[in-house]
């Protein structure tokens, strides 16, 4: 079965260090990878995908097809990237399938 | 544009009650989605429609839960009878066609915080 793992519940940096936000998918196929977040009372939104091969808010995630990763980095966290975050994937349908998310808390 | 428009935004029921969500899509968009969205298992993709046709209903948990999308601007889920382990966020998004052979952006509603006591 697809699936998408974030083994990170809870992930806290300091600002300015750097981030990375973990996600492995299980699918043989040519996958389709996002990056949604959600800031507290805000909804939860595409923050970016891995056809469009750009950087949002400093955020990067590169296809690792080798390892199954889609992994979200950031050089430098700032407070405001406090959020839930969620990677998600299809196979080429509408059936998206989500990880559990991760929690990042960027401390001052 | 109001976006994706869900309510109620809270509802607070007794177990055995039912419980009927609601959604309003963006306009124009053919794809709908329900999700739910709990601590233990993040969010999970309850049903899909396209173009007012049910087309993955295989995460829905159990016969209690039922959904339908009368036409192009409304959609609901319902739970009956509703039992405390429903307790949970529901997102309702959207999504447009992309004619480029890839999956387009999901916009998502605000949600509705289930509690069945």
């Amino acid at each position: 079965a697809q699936r998408v793992t974030q083994p990170e519940k809870l992930l806290s940096v300091f600002k300015g260090a750097p981030v990375e936000l973990k996600c492995n998918y299980s699918y043989s196929g040519s996958p389709e990878l996002f990056w949604y977040v959600q800031y507290s009372r805000q909804r939860l939104q595409l923050l970016l995908r891995h056809i469009s091969r750009e950087s949002i808010k400093g955020f990067t995630a590169d296809l690792n097809k080798g390892e199954t990763s889609f992994h979200l980095k950031k050089p430098f966290a700032q407070e405001e990237d406090s959020a839930m975050y969620y990677c998600a994937h299809t196979s080429g349908t509408y059936k998206y399938i989500f990880g559990t998310g991760t929690r990042l808390k960027v401390l001052a | 544009d109001a976006g994706v428009i869900q309510s109620p935004r809270h509802e607070v029921t007794e177990m055995g009650q039912e419980v009927t969500l609601r959604c309003k899509p963006i306009s124009g968009h053919d794809y709908l989605f329900w999700y739910r969205q709990t601590m233990m298992r993040g969010l999970e993709l309850l049903i899909y429609f396209n173009n007012n046709v049910p087309i993955d209903d295989s995460g829905m948990p159990e016969d209690r839960f039922s959904a339908k999308m009368p036409n192009a601007s409304f959609s609901t889920l319902k739970i009956q009878p509703s039992e405390p382990r429903d307790s949970a966020v529901y997102f309702c998004a959207s999504s447009p066609y992309s004619a480029g052979g890839s999956t387009d952006t999901q916009y998502f509603g605000p949600g509705t915080r289930l509690t069945v006591l």
